[in-house]
């Protein structure tokens, strides 16, 4: 079936860095969703992307939707301690009602 | 506040024991979703109802179940649950194409 790839699996960062990730697919998808999960919760969404090359931004978080259609990443600039979860993207394709998550990127700030 | 709730949070059964999930919603979204999560990989879509047609994945096994009675009310039935079934499940709504996902916290599910 269709698959997300996201990159990098898990970060450790310094509190105060910039962080980066991805996700590709060899599908095109019309709707790519940025969602962070905390330890026994559901996902929260965080950016919703609608067209090819949109840039969108939610405070310190900041996300593109890929020209091609097949990728997205998601920035988040001078990171805290509570933007320690983990960070899953998903990507709906035309005509259907069905969103498929990435593989997740688990991320770790350092005080 | 319009939202997603699950209940209950937490659910013990024992193996082969049937067990039932709930979801209910107060977005009025018409299409609602459930999805498995394992420990530390990415929710996988069971199924999902836009209105009241269902729309099951291939690989979701026959012991997975569904109904949806109303707009607001979903449920999972896991009819006979092995410990692989043990998991998060997660709960969605959304509007129309292109309807972003709400998500319910989920309810833990473990099998002894």
């Amino acid at each position: 079936g269709q698959q997300l790839n996201q990159s990098p699996q898990s970060m450790f960062i310094q509190e105060g860095e910039d962080v980066s990730m991805n996700c590709t697919s060899s599908s095109i998808f019309n709707t790519w969703l940025w969602y962070k999960q905390d330890p026994g919760e559901g996902p929260v969404l965080l950016i919703a992307l609608y067209k090819a090359g949109e840039l969108t931004s939610n405070g310190r978080l900041t996300a593109q939707f890929g020209i091609t259609r097949k990728d997205s990443f998601l920035n988040i600039s001078a990171s805290i301690p509570s933007d320690v979860g983990i960070y899953f993207c998903a990507g709906q394709t035309s005509g259907t009602y069905k969103y498929i998550f990435g593989t997740g990127t688990r991320l770790k700030v350092l005080a | 506040d319009a939202m997603v709730i699950q209940n209950p949070r937490y659910q013990v059964t024992q193996f082969g024991k049937p067990v039932t999930l709930s979801c209910s919603q107060t977005l009025n979204h018409n299409v609602m979703y459930w999805y498995q999560q394992k420990s530390s990989q990415a929710p996988k879509l069971l199924f999902h109802y836009y209105d009241k047609d269902f729309n099951n994945e291939a690989d979701t096994p026959d012991n997975f179940q569904s109904r949806r009675p109303n707009t607001s009310f979903c449920f999972l039935d896991i009819r006979s649950p092995g410990l692989g079934d043990a998991a998060m499940y997660l709960c969605a709504t959304s509007q129309g194409l292109a309807g972003v996902l709400f998500f319910g916290p989920g309810t833990r599910l473990t099998v002894l």
